[in-house]
Parts: structure tokens; sequence; C-alpha cells
């Protein structure tokens, strides 16, 4: 299944599916992305990151891909299991500013 | 074996007290921050401080004031509780404060006013 960030923050996907979760950024000048999971009741929990010279990068069962002429970042996620519920951000950082900016996040929630 | 902790987690208080929040983090890091996240999962970043010094303070109100005794703590002291500052507030540290650099959270202190 897929989402697009702000338009459909629930992302509903049968277990064992591969998930798709999409973000668009706002600053062109942006140089460094990444993807944080938040479960609930906690802070959120780094899960990978793609420099801008970049555009994909690859973890264990998540892949991240980088379009800049869009400004679209994406997060795949393989074969989804329960314990990937959670909410999922994306957040950009230009090295000029220092600071990290955070997506509005979209929920994935898993069904058996 | 804690990265980075935060106490209270939970915190339910009066409109127009004065309440702090306070951040440790044994990861040897060198900045600390403080994010806001409201009712619909937004995070927004308030301060950032290096190795004590403010480098980063948003639009936040007058009544936060963030205060570092040393590169490992980072407090977060409001004054006259509002309804509206009710939230989570999450504390986290990276290495520096380039880009690149991993930001580790905190569990998160839930602050309801009444």
């Amino acid at each position: 299944g897929e989402s697009v960030g702000l338009h459909l923050p629930t992302l509903s996907v049968q277990e064992g599916d591969n998930s798709i979760i999409n973000c668009a950024y706002s600053n062109s000048a942006s140089d460094y992305f990444i993807w944080y999971k938040q479960e609930s009741g906690k802070g959120p929990q780094f899960i990978i990151d793609i420099r801008s010279n970049m555009d994909k990068r690859q973890g264990q069962r998540v892949t991240v891909l980088l379009n800049k002429t869009v400004k679209h970042l994406s997060l795949q996620i393989a074969a989804t299991q329960p314990g990937d519920s959670a909410v999922y951000f994306c957040a950009e950082e230009y090295s000029s500013a220092s600071k990290i900016i955070f997506g509005s996040g979209t929920r994935l929630s898993i069904r058996p | 074996d804690t990265a980075v902790s935060q106490t209270p987690k939970y915190l339910v208080t009066q409109m127009g007290n004065d309440k702090s929040i306070k951040c440790e983090q044994n990861l040897g890091h060198d900045t600390m921050y403080w994010y806001k996240q409201d009712s619909k999962k937004f995070l927004k970043i308030m301060f950032s401080y290096n190795n004590k010094e403010l480098i980063i303070n948003e639009t936040v109100p007058n009544r936060f004031s963030p205060k570092s005794p040393d590169k490992a703590h980072l407090n977060l002291h409001i004054n006259s509780l509002e309804l509206g500052d009710s939230a989570v507030y999450f504390c986290a540290s990276s290495f520096h404060r380039v880009a690149g650099n991993t930001i580790y959270f905190g569990e998160g202190s839930w602050l309801t006013v009444v």
C-alpha cells in the first residue's frame, strides 16, 4: 500500500505486504533526509537516512528513495510486520540552518 | 542504560503554575534539543543547545526558558502555564550540530494543563 503525506495520514497494509510511505519536503536546499519511526507512547527512533547526493539507500527491510527534482522522499518497508505499526516521520535538514524539520507524519497500521 | 532520559514522564498541572522538565543524556553528545509534539503528532523544534550555548530559539513564548548546566543536561522551565501548552515535550541529543548527525530522542514528557 501507499500513502501521500498530508493527504492520507493513515496507511493500512496487509501483514506481509510491502508498505510505501511518501513525503514531500519543502526546501530545495535541504541536503540531508531522515526517516523516523514513533511507536505509541515512545519517542521518535531513527530508521534510515540519505544525503542529497544519493537517490537510494537500503537498510534491513527498508529502502529510502529521494527524488530531488520533485522534492519527494519515500520509505519502503518490505514484508510489513505487526511490529512496524507506528507513526512514520520524514525529516529534512539543510546544514546552513543546523536544524531538522519534521514532516507531519503517516500512521501505518497492519492488518492481520 | 537509557541514552536520553527525561522526567517526569507525566505531568498534570493547573493553569498559571510553573513547572520544569529535566533531561539528561549519557551519550557524550554536545548538542541537545527540546521538541514539542501537539495532539496531531506534529513535531516542532523549540530550542537547541551546543556545549551549553543556545544556538536555536524558535518563536517560543518567553514563558519557556531552557537551561543547560552542562552539555549532558538540558532542562525546560515553563512559567504561567496555559491550556495550549498541553503537549508532549521531547528532549533529544546529537553529536555536533552539522547535517548528518542522528538525533536521539527521549521517551517524552506528557504535559496536561487543566
